[in-house]
This record gives structure tokens, sequence and C-alpha cells, in this order.
């Protein structure tokens, strides 16, 4: 396996189930990130996770829990979702450099888990 | 706070002619922008970025972009388009590699149709 892969590819869902979305990298890279994308809206960033750690999560609804066990996978507990949250969740990663030099970080992503809640 | 517009929702060329997708940001310091491209079903995948230096940057696939700082703007261009280039490209504006700034943020997309 090369870059990010995610499993399933596909998921159908019923509001009351609990299902995980899998990520993983093969980039050896030290962060990764889940993002929803959703029709005619933006890719929103949903969490990331640096050197295993959690440092952003923006304002997603607790029905979402990240997991991230070590450095090249990452989770995403799903229960309890609505219809709303029916999208294309897509992992991506990057590798952080410790600071200093500036250079563009490159986020490579995964081909996402289409996701239908009913 | 760092935004993009991509102007055009959906565009349609015939193969064999020339494309440029438009991409405007607004980003509070120096500009890193990607381009991305998205086939159906799948991922996004890097087609080129810009942080320095000559301002034409080549990527993969025939692409290229011009960041002119003066209009805010980083088009991408291909001189000829191929069926195959037909998918969603997405324009981002992010952060640099070890700060504390983590977010890529992208514009909406524009669907690119080619024509035989």
């Amino acid at each position: 396996e090369t870059g990010v892969t995610q499993t399933p590819r596909h998921l159908v869902m019923g509001m009351t189930n609990k299902k995980s979305l899998k990520c993983e990298q093969h980039l050896g890279h030290n962060a990764m990130y889940w993002y929803k994308q959703s029709a005619k809206k933006p890719l929103e960033l949903m969490f990331v996770y640096s050197l295993e750690e959690r440092v952003e999560n923006n304002s997603v609804p607790s029905r979402f829990s990240p997991e991230c066990p070590n450095s090249s996978h990452l989770f995403l507990h799903l229960h309890t979702l609505q219809p709303e949250d029916s999208a294309l969740y897509l992992c991506a990663s990057s590798q952080r450099l410790a600071g200093g030099e500036e250079v563009p970080e490159t986020q490579y992503f995964g081909p996402g888990t289409r996701l239908l809640v009913l | 706070a760092q935004s993009v517009t991509q102007p055009d929702i959906h565009i349609t060329v015939s193969e064999g002619a020339s494309l440029e997708l438009r991409c405007n940001y607004s980003y509070g310091a120096t500009p890193y922008l990607f381009w991305y491209v998205q086939s159906p079903g799948q991922g996004l995948q890097l087609l080129l970025k810009y942080f320095s230096g000559d301002t034409l940057v080549q990527g993969i696939k025939g692409f290229e972009a011009e960041f002119k700082r003066s209009q805010s703007s980083f088009n991408l261009r291909k001189p000829s388009v191929h069926w195959s280039d037909a998918a969603e490209y997405f324009c981002a504006v992010g952060p640099y590699s070890g700060g504390s700034n983590y977010k890529l943020t992208f514009g909406k997309g524009t669907l690119l149709t080619v024509n035989p």
C-alpha cells in the first residue's frame, strides 16, 4: 500500500448505529487530519492530530470522536449520526517540521469514505 | 482570516481547448497556495503548489499556475485540455510547516466538463 488509504470506501448506517472510519498513511508523516466534504460547500477541517496529540477540533459535534493510536493510523468513531452528516469524509496526512525555515505544508489525501446516514 | 474564492462553479471546454481556472485568495501573511484535483469518487490529488520564487509554477499533468500578488490571484492553466482532465479543481491557501496554524483553507471548487 502506498499513500493514504481509507476504509471502508462506502458506508450506509442508521442514526442509531455505531461505526468507525479508518485511515492509514504510509508516508512516514507525523500529522493527520479529518475533513468533511459536503456538496456545494468547501472542505471542512474537523480534526488535526500532530505527533498523535489532538491539536485542533473545529467545534465538531460530539457524535464524531477521533482516535489516533499512532502516527500512521487515524480513526473516526461515529455514533447517533444525523442525516445531515451524510458526506464524503477525507483523511489527509502531512509532515510537520519542528520550526525554523518556512516551507509550505503539503497535505496528502486519501480517497475518502462516502457516508450515507439514513 | 484566510479565505479562497473560486468564482466559477462549473466550466465546460472542448477537448484540445485551453483552460484557465480562477482563484483569488485572502491571507494575512505570505500565502502558500495549492491546486488540488478530485476525480469522481476519488480523494484530492496535489497538482502544484507555490510559496516563493518564480511566480509561474509547473505541476503534474501539464498544468501550470501563475501567482499574481497584486491581484491576489493564483489561476490554473492548461494549454490543451484532455478528456481525462474532467474533474473538480480546488484552490487552497495553507500554513507553513511547523507553524501554529494547521488550517488548509479550500475554495468551493470548480467543476470542469470536457466535451469531445
